[in-house]
């Protein structure tokens, strides 16, 4: 079953437009919400994560936010560049159990 | 520092063979994880070992899948016979310690199709 649900499926943003990705997770064990990014060919890679303890995690244009009440968090890209286009996975994770969202696939238009 | 190093990076196949993934985790990481991904089902955790030992292996899809870790340096994930819906991107994973917060590294994958 399918315990991280992500949406949209693909996004398409203007350059220097916000990029808005969300999550929801069934599990309340789970601790750890981290965000990865994919480029094609690579492996995923983690771009920045968020543990329930906290509402916001900010890191350059990137913001987390976390609603631990509704099971739900979300990715904000600011001012998007094209370089940000990519596939983004949400996951959350109790302990080394990680569990993926399906992914969304970012386009930055220049 | 070298990362999670996976071979062989592509791979074709006929239905019915054996194949077999291999995976280098990063130095001193204690847990491995195995994950497909495909269009259609995401990223899927297959199986996971700590300090050598399968913890999880809920994630695979059947017998024909199987997966070794004979020492920290080193992991197989085998599929025997090989069928058309295995084709997918196969990626081997580390991470360092249990417990929240643990980054988890990803290798490049191994493309596999099966014809």
């Amino acid at each position: 079953q399918q315990q991280v649900k992500q949406s949209p499926q693909s996004l398409i943003v203007q350059k220097g437009g916000i990029s808005i990705i969300n999550c929801a997770y069934e599990n309340t064990a789970f601790d750890y919400f981290p965000w990865y990014q994919q480029f094609p060919g690579k492996g995923p890679a983690l771009l920045i994560a968020i543990r329930p303890d906290v509402s916001e995690k900010k890191e350059g244009r990137f913001t987390i936010s976390f609603n631990k009440s509704a099971k739900q968090f979300s990715l904000h890209i600011m001012d998007s560049q094209p370089g940000d286009s990519a596939t983004y996975f949400c996951a959350a994770s109790n302990n080394n159990d990680m569990r993926f969202g399906a992914g969304t696939r970012l386009t930055v238009k220049p | 520092d070298a990362g999670v190093i996976q071979s062989p990076r592509h791979e074709v196949t006929e239905m019915g063979q054996e194949v077999t993934l291999r995976c280098k985790p990063i130095s001193g990481h204690n847990s491995l994880f195995w994950y497909r991904q495909t269009m259609m089902r995401g990223l899927e955790l297959l199986i996971y070992f700590n300090n050598n030992v399968p913890i999880d292996d809920s994630g695979m899809p059947e017998d024909r899948f199987s997966a070794k870790m004979p020492n920290a340096s080193f992991s197989t994930l085998k599929i025997q016979p090989s069928e058309p819906r295995d084709s997918a991107v196969y990626f081997c994973a580390s991470s360092f310690g249990t417990g929240p917060g643990n980054t988890i590294y990803f290798g490049e994958g191994s493309w596999l199709t099966v014809v």
